[in-house]
């Protein structure tokens, strides 16, 4: 089955603009988690969406928002862009909540200027 | 938020076995323990979860302490293939929340 797919997978977007960043799961799967990485911070967690609600928030600020569409595809958005948003986004998806593998998406790695 | 605790970094040579440790001492009783890795470029891939029992799979195995406090993830036979950086993770709870410390980065020596 195919797997989880980020688009775009490149972006450079400019200090105060907005983004939106999108995630399909895998077939089936109704829980998509968002991360951030990057080199000083590591992996960090965004928030998870399940059946469309917002499950599980980060510590990260109100500039990241998210949601979940019936077909369990996901956005991310980011507003009021800043360099330090400059990081690879990855979403991932699983079944059975916290109980089986998640599945990672290549990522969307976002460069702000 | 239980955290985990693993080594920087870690080396070994091809074809032989391999123990990664994790610290979970703050564990919950509902806490899943995942191993995932990382190799350059990619996104975090699942190796092994487990509660409470040992548990095997083509990747590897995964030993877990009788009281949950730490675990150890064995590749029973290193590859090349197998560099790259190693996450021991707790779920929160039932969620898909997954809390990623720094980390263990493997080396293969040929």
């Amino acid at each position: 089955k195919a797997g989880v797919t980020q688009t775009p997978r490149y972006l450079i977007k400019t200090r105060g603009q907005q983004v939106t960043l999108s995630c399909s799961p895998i077939s089936g799967h109704r829980s998509v988690s968002w991360y951030q990485q990057t080199p000083g911070q590591g992996l960090q967690f965004l928030f998870e969406y399940f059946s469309e609600t917002q499950r599980n928030k980060g510590n990260f600020p109100g500039r990241f928002s998210g949601r979940q569409f019936s077909n369990s595809r996901s956005e991310m958005n980011v507003s009021t862009l800043e360099l330090g948003d400059s990081a690879l986004y990855l979403c991932a998806s699983s079944g059975l909540q916290g109980r089986t593998e998640a599945f990672f998406g290549q990522g969307t790695r976002l460069t702000v200027v | 938020d239980a955290k985990t605790t693993q080594p920087n970094s870690m080396e070994s040579n091809e074809e032989e076995p391999v123990h990664l440790p994790c610290n979970h001492s703050t564990i919950s009783g509902t806490d899943y323990i995942h191993w995932y890795r990382q190799l350059p470029s990619q996104g975090p891939e699942y190796v092994i979860h487990g509660l409470t029992s040992n548990v095997n799979n083509r990747m590897a195995s995964l030993a877990i302490a009788e009281d949950r406090k730490s675990s150890t993830l064995i590749l029973h036979r290193a590859t090349l293939r197998d560099a790259a950086v190693y996450y021991c993770i707790l779920s929160y709870g039932n969620t898909g929340k997954l809390i990623f410390g720094q980390g263990t980065t493997l080396q293969v020596k040929p």
